[in-house]
């Protein structure tokens, strides 16, 4: 079974500088797929960012990037040049590359962006 | 444009009624959909798979006979919470991967917001 861990609950970042958000997980899988989702106040699920296990560079979308250490097992997530709508709640998530398809989420990290 | 639909929204009822909760997929077939509870500033905890055309595969610890789950066309599952009671007040999400992408991308439903009194 994959575990996520996510260890920051709550973390803030004034407007315009830089935060990462830390996940960890666990699995004997080699191939998968990992994901991080927003979900900001109105609760739709977001789809910020996904890296493929197999591709060793590290994903980008535009203001979003993730540092994944497969080695390590982390696969954080770094946001630039902050703004106040990045304010959300982050999941990090696992999917097995099988026919499943199913998520398996870490807990969570409240995200705050500060004025 | 919102690929997946949740209906309703919000439901208010009363303990010991029945609720159905509706979702579809809009732009494509859903083989698959997935069922989520999430309790307030938690995480998502599957509950079930839906699988068209056959019985829904539950998670351990979740009473199929308590949420029923029906999975009849490509394009709509339903969620029913059966005899409902004030611990299963919740917010419940689906989801669906979209066979015709091969980046294992899973669409959200908006969610619906059940209350039970």
């Amino acid at each position: 079974a994959q575990t996520v861990t996510q260890s920051q609950p709550e973390m803030s970042v004034q407007e315009a500088e830089t935060v990462t958000l830390s996940c960890t997980y666990d699995t004997s899988e080699n191939n998968y797929y990992l994901f991080w989702y927003k979900q900001p106040p109105s609760r739709q699920m977001i789809l910020v960012i996904r890296q493929e296990a197999y591709k060793q560079q590290n994903a980008t979308e535009n203001r979003f990037s993730v540092n994944f250490q497969k080695a390590a097992k982390s696969f954080s997530l770094k946001i630039s040049d902050s703004q106040l709508g990045d304010t959300a709640m982050y999941f990090c998530a696992f999917m097995t590359s099988g026919s499943a398809r199913q998520l398996t989420f870490g807990s969570g990290t409240q995200l705050t962006v500060l004025p | 444009g919102a690929v997946v639909s949740q209906h309703p929204s919000r439901v208010i009822c009363k303990s010991g009624t029945s609720v159905k909760i509706e979702c579809r997929s809009l732009d494509f077939q859903a083989t698959t959909m997935f069922w989520y509870r999430q309790f307030p500033k938690k995480s998502l905890m599957l509950m079930a798979t839906s699988n068209e055309g056959s019985k829904a595969t539950y998670e351990q610890g979740v009473e199929k006979d308590k949420f029923l789950i029906n999975h009849a066309s490509l394009t709509l599952s339903t969620l029913t919470v059966t005899s409902a009671h004030p611990e299963d007040s919740s917010f419940y999400i689906c989801s669906t991967p979209n066979p015709g992408l091969a980046r294992n991308e899973q669409f959200f439903g908006p969610g619906t917001r059940l209350t039970v009194l």
